[in-house]
């Protein structure tokens, strides 16, 4: 089974700092999805940013972009210039094509002003 | 198009009373997905759908939660009796499958369930 980790439970980050939020998988499929989500404390799930397994490039929206390493199944999330609507829990995801998305356990950011 | 709409966004109600969520997708997605989040457990997948065909409840917790979806722009999440520990966070959240398989999944507000 499918399994995603996300073994920070906290981070914090001054304000204009960058943040690096990991994220490791566990799958034996090559052809598969990676998500981030952001739930803020209004809890609406928001998506960050998406990659899809078969590209080699790194996804970037912004000043979100994420350090994908296929062989060592890791996807990680790098915030540039950190700002206090970063603040939320951050929960990385794993999708299979028409199967449900397995979630981590998330990660608490908070941004220090 | 108004989102994914979640009713009621907060229900609080006795143990052993009977709950209903309510859950209208986006116009046109095709997969339907309920979740429920705690803070012990995270976000979990209670069920999920696919043109109106449950494909997965095996994240149903126990016969008290059953899950519907009559037509392709309504479902429902019923919870009977209900129990304390059922308080929670439930999201709803639909999705529609493209050609090249990538696709994001929308989610609702969520419904805050407190069973006292």
């Amino acid at each position: 089974a499918q399994t995603v980790t996300q073994s920070q439970p906290e981070m914090s980050v001054q304000e204009a700092e960058t943040v690096t939020l990991s994220c490791t998988y566990d799958t034996s499929e090559s052809d598969y999805y990676l998500f981030w989500y952001k739930q803020p404390p209004s809890r609406q799930m928001i998506l960050v940013i998406r990659q899809e397994a078969y590209k080699q490039q790194n996804a970037t929206e912004n000043r979100f972009s994420v350090n994908f390493q296929k062989a060592a199944k890791s996807f990680s999330l790098k915030i540039s210039d950190s700002q206090l609507g970063d603040a939320a829990m951050y929960f990385c995801a794993y999708r299979y094509p028409r199967q449900k998305l397995v979630f981590g356990q998330g990660t608490r950011l908070t941004i220090n002003p | 198009d108004a989102g994914v709409i979640q009713s009621p966004r907060h229900e609080v109600t006795e143990m052993g009373q009977e709950v209903t969520l309510r859950c209208k997708p986006i116009s046109g997605h095709d997969y339907l997905f309920w979740y429920r989040q705690t803070m012990m457990r995270g976000l979990e997948l209670l069920i999920y759908f696919n043109n109106n065909v449950p494909i997965d409840d095996s994240g149903m917790p126990e016969d008290r939660f059953s899950a519907k979806m009559p037509n392709a722009s309504f479902s429902t999440l019923k919870i009977q009796p209900s129990e304390p520990r059922d308080s929670a966070v439930y999201f709803c959240a639909s999705s529609f499958f493209l050609s090249g398989g990538l696709h994001e999944q929308f989610f609702g507000p969520g419904t805050r369930l407190t069973v006292l």
